[in-house]
């Protein structure tokens, strides 16, 4: 158990709708990031917010967005879904951006599945 | 930008062979490289990282990897496969503080017993 939770653990949904996933990281952790795993593409950085803000983005549809709460637990908002969405949804956190001195720690991962 | 190559989706090693996942980068800065670990329906765990110092970095459950500048690459090994270590691994790489990480697409370990 890596301390970070995820919720849900899977979601179906249809073409055109939106979803929320969440995240909380571990206690103390700053920086939460975001990717999506799918079978074509690998694993994706979305986005990365630290205590708040957004520090980087990726490759991150305009159709998605994401924000970070005071509490530090953050949120992917994905709309107008397709059915190329469906894929495992990943968040990490760590303490600081710096990864070189602090690891990356993942959650279970959200499994979208859009029809 | 950075970018990670990983030679080999699947490799297939019998148990108690040496197991070698190759993972070459391309960075524009002096990286940071890491090996991360996923088993089946799980998230992504790291196995060890490169940032500066020693080249060659070992990690938890027996792998190591060396950081060969030269060749621009990043291999990850262990002497002996056991069972356990079949799981999918992704090479990753990351320009430092604020930038992202990228991943490789990942290599899926088959231990044969």
């Amino acid at each position: 158990d890596s301390g970070v939770t995820q919720t849900p653990k899977h979601l179906i949904t249809a073409t055109g709708q939106r979803v929320t996933l969440r995240c909380s990281p571990r206690s103390g952790d700053l920086s939460v990031y975001w990717y999506q795993q799918s079978l074509d593409q690998g694993l994706q950085f979305l986005i990365h917010y630290y205590n708040g803000e957004e520090r980087a983005k990726g490759n991150i549809l305009e159709r998605f967005s994401a924000q970070q709460f005071p509490d530090l637990h953050s949120e992917l908002n994905l709309s107008s879904l397709e059915l190329g969405d469906s894929a495992l949804y990943f968040c990490a956190s760590s303490v600081t951006p710096d990864l070189g001195t602090y690891e990356q720690y993942f959650g279970p991962g959200t499994r979208l599945t859009v029809t | 930008a950075q970018s990670v190559t990983q030679l080999g989706s699947h490799v297939s090693v019998s148990e108690g062979a040496l197991v070698l996942l190759r993972c070459n980068y391309s960075s524009s800065v002096p990286p940071y490289l890491f090996w991360y670990v996923q088993y089946p329906n799980q998230g992504l765990q790291l196995l060890l990282k490169y940032t500066t110092g020693a080249t060659l970095v070992k990690g938890i459950n027996g792998f190591e990897a060396e950081f060969k500048k030269s060749e621009t690459s990043f291999h990850l090994t262990k002497p002996s496969a056991h069972m356990s270590d079949a799981a999918e691994y992704f090479c990753a790489v990351s320009e430092g503080g604020y930038q992202k990480v990228t991943f490789g697409i990942g290599t899926k370990l088959q231990v044969i017993p």
